[in-house]
């Protein structure tokens, strides 16, 4: 059982250009979540889906779009990138409700310069 | 009031010390309030967590202390080590929503000098 992985490790972007931030957990959860963490502000989370084909924002979604096509798979995308989203990108995941643990992944950091 | 505030945001206590970490909520439909332990590069990870239905919960040198009517609880490291150094996240999530969302405190960094 890998877990949670992402990638890639660390990623430096150039203002405008996009990307995606990929994410899979193979322990067949539903629940998966994308959060970005800034020095002194916590955790706050940008997407979260509860099962393939949904999707929805939530407490800081601008500037990024989500998909999940399959139960594994959750990919972030970052659409004319600003220096705003220099930050260290985390995805987890969960059993459905009722279990709370999340499992999470080994981060993204990225710099937009 | 989805908000969960966690003081203090930095933490240094000596080897064989006790650490303590406070946090404070406002959504009395919290129902659940897991800590979780973050090492430098590494995604947090869950250390322990408790229900509103017990005051306490203990596993190791780690204890929840939850307070119900004060909408509070805090973690205590007892016998705090050089391991122990971490960023501690407190959050908040109601079990039976339909989106397993945690809110999360704004992080503790903890050192325990040798």
């Amino acid at each position: 059982n890998a877990g949670v992985t992402q990638t890639p490790k660390f990623r430096i972007l150039k203002i405008g250009q996009s990307m995606t931030l990929q994410c899979t957990q193979d322990m067949n959860h539903n629940y998966m979540y994308w959060y970005r963490q800034d020095p002194g502000m916590g955790l706050k989370l940008i997407y979260y889906s509860v099962g393939a084909g949904i999707t929805d924002k939530g407490e800081v979604p601008n500037g990024y779009n989500v998909s999940r096509s399959t139960t594994e798979d959750f990919p972030l995308r970052l659409e004319l990138a600003a220096p705003s989203q220099t930050s260290v990108y985390f995805c987890a995941s969960s059993y459905e409700r009722g279990r709370g643990e999340q499992y999470f992944g080994p981060g993204t950091r990225l710099t937009v310069t | 009031q989805q908000q969960v505030k966690q003081s203090p945001q930095s933490l240094i206590v000596q080897k064989g010390g006790i650490s303590i970490i406070n946090c404070a909520y406002e959504n009395t439909a919290f129902d659940y309030f897991p800590w979780y332990q973050q090492f430098p590069g590494k995604g947090p990870a869950l250390l322990i967590a408790i229900r509103p239905d017990v005051s306490e919960k203990k596993e190791g040198r780690f204890t929840i202390s939850f307070n119900k009517s004060a909408k509070q609880f805090s973690l205590h490291i007892m016998d705090s080590q050089p391991g122990d150094s971490a960023t501690y996240f407190c959050a908040a999530s109601t079990l039976l929503s339909n989106t397993g969302k945690l809110i999360f405190g704004q992080g503790t960094t903890l050192q325990v000098k040798p």
